[in-house]
């Protein structure tokens, strides 16, 4: 079955770009949408935003002019930039697979497979 | 301040029913498909329920999901103490922002 499994600093300083990266094994990442989420410190998670196999992207707004997420789909990962950071950055954070699709004017998008996480604290 | 407002906790003793809460707005909820998701503390969340009620397999029938309007919700009936869990999540698309949104997290308690 499809595994996502996350890799990348856990330390980065402030102001610096924090960068991740998802490879995604068991299946191949040439569909599908391919996420990132976040989840601080005791708190709720936070959708930061997916790119579509083709290429097409889709962030939170909240995060939009600091984030970029890319496919290398001939090394089966994607991978996620996120510049400028602060202390608020500090999270458990996760990627995983999207399902996306209409059914007339409704829209089903849901989150089927997760990778296990990679906890990243920004602190000098 | 989530876009989805869910209960922060829900408590019930093994073996009753429980259901969470989850509510919204025309441009999510109302309008589309609701996701359900559980969290154990230091592990991903894990897909419970999508497209309103439809269970992933491997999921117990335990579980089940419902759409009302602008509402949803997750009932779990036969309550067992591996059931709680830091956070149970709703989530969905909102036509408006365009982004995914999920609640605020519920905290099951199995007395």
């Amino acid at each position: 079955q499809v595994q996502l499994q996350e890799s990348g600093p856990g330390l980065v300083k402030p102001s610096e770009t924090l960068s991740l990266t998802c490879t995604v094994s068991g299946g191949s990442i040439n569909s599908y949408y391919w996420n990132w989420i976040r989840q601080p410190p005791g708190k709720g998670v936070e959708w930061i935003g997916y790119m579509y196999y083709s290429g097409s992207t889709n962030y939170n707004p909240s995060l939009k002019s600091r984030v970029s997420i890319s496919i290398d789909a001939s090394r089966n990962q994607f991978s996620l930039k996120l510049s400028s950071v602060t202390a608020a950055d500090t999270a458990v954070y996760y990627c995983a697979r999207g399902v996306y699709g209409n059914r007339g004017p409704s829209t089903y998008y849901y989150m089927d497979v997760w990778g296990t996480g990679t906890t990243v604290t920004v602190s000098s | 301040q989530s876009v989805l407002t869910q209960p922060p906790s829900v408590s019930a003793a093994p073996g009753q029913k429980v259901t969470i809460s989850c509510s919204g707005s025309s441009s999510n909820i109302g309008n589309n498909y609701v996701a359900w998701y559980q969290q154990f503390p230091g592990t991903a969340p894990r897909l419970l329920i999508y497209e309103n009620n439809k269970r992933p397999s491997g999921i117990p029938d335990r579980f089940s999901g419902s759409k009302s309007g602008t509402s949803a919700t997750l009932g779990i009936t036969g309550l067992q103490t591996g059931d709680e869990a830091d956070y149970y999540y709703c989530g969905t698309w909102d036509s408006s922002l365009r982004v995914w949104v999920f609640g605020g997290g519920t905290k099951l308690t199995v007395l």
